[in-house]
């Protein structure tokens, strides 16, 4: 079967450094994804790992274990803005993502 | 704007009403998709079409019916409303060159 989770909520300080993890058991692998969803918004896309390792982008970094079936979200220097459900994404063939539920981030001043 | 659009943005309606959303993409992307975010925000495929050939559905009730007139295009109509089908829905297109899916604004659906 497909499951993936994800811890429901964390807090950070601004300025700081949080690590967002994500496990996952599916059948048929085809790349991790993060996306990002402001209240109200759409999700948007974040970062894509599709072999093992660490995939720096700006503040945000993601990195993935596929034999641990393992991934984390990294993210440097808070920011506000930062606040914002946290969502990974696994891919299937053909074409398919499953989200876990997300993951609550909130950063306070 | 190079986007992926959806209307209505919200949509509030009685039980056993027929409804449609319309999603557009001009992405130049081949394939488009649906989503489902539950009220626990839980964000789930529904279906998926590439070059206006349905390749992926869920389990979805056959009161959804998707329709992909062309590869920019895809609706979703909606028969039957139930109080269980409020929820917000997302549209998103993908290149089949390129990983990342594109989200829509998102539909918010109301059955009263």
């Amino acid at each position: 079967g497909q499951n993936i989770d994800q811890p429901t909520e964390m807090t950070a300080t601004e300025g700081a450094i949080v690590q967002i993890n994500c496990t996952y058991q599916t059948s048929g692998f085809n790349g991790l994804f993060w996306y990002q969803q402001h209240a109200g918004e759409a999700p948007t896309f974040l970062s894509y790992n599709v072999l093992d390792g660490l995939e720096e982008k700006g503040r945000f970094s993601s990195f993935l274990s596929r034999s641990k079936g393992y991934s984390y979200l990294l993210l440097k220097e808070l920011q506000m803005k930062d606040s914002a459900s946290y969502l990974c994404a696994v891919r299937e063939r053909p074409d398919k993502l499953i989200f876990g539920t997300g993951t609550r981030l909130q950063v306070f001043p | 704007d190079t986007a992926v659009s959806q209307t209505p943005k919200y949509l509030v309606t009685q039980m056993g009403n027929d409804k449609s959303i319309k999603c557009e993409q001009n992405l130049g992307h081949d394939t488009m998709y649906w989503y489902k975010q539950d009220s626990k925000k839980f964000l789930k495929i529904m279906f998926s079409y590439n070059n206006k050939e349905l390749i992926i559905n869920e389990t979805v009730p056959n009161r959804f019916s998707p329709k992909s007139p062309d590869k920019a295009h895809l609706n979703l109509h909606i028969n039957s409303l139930e109080l269980g089908d409020s929820a917000v829905y997302f549209c998103a297109s993908s290149s089949s060159r390129q990983e990342t899916q594109y989200f829509g604004p998102g539909t918010r659906l109301l059955v009263l």
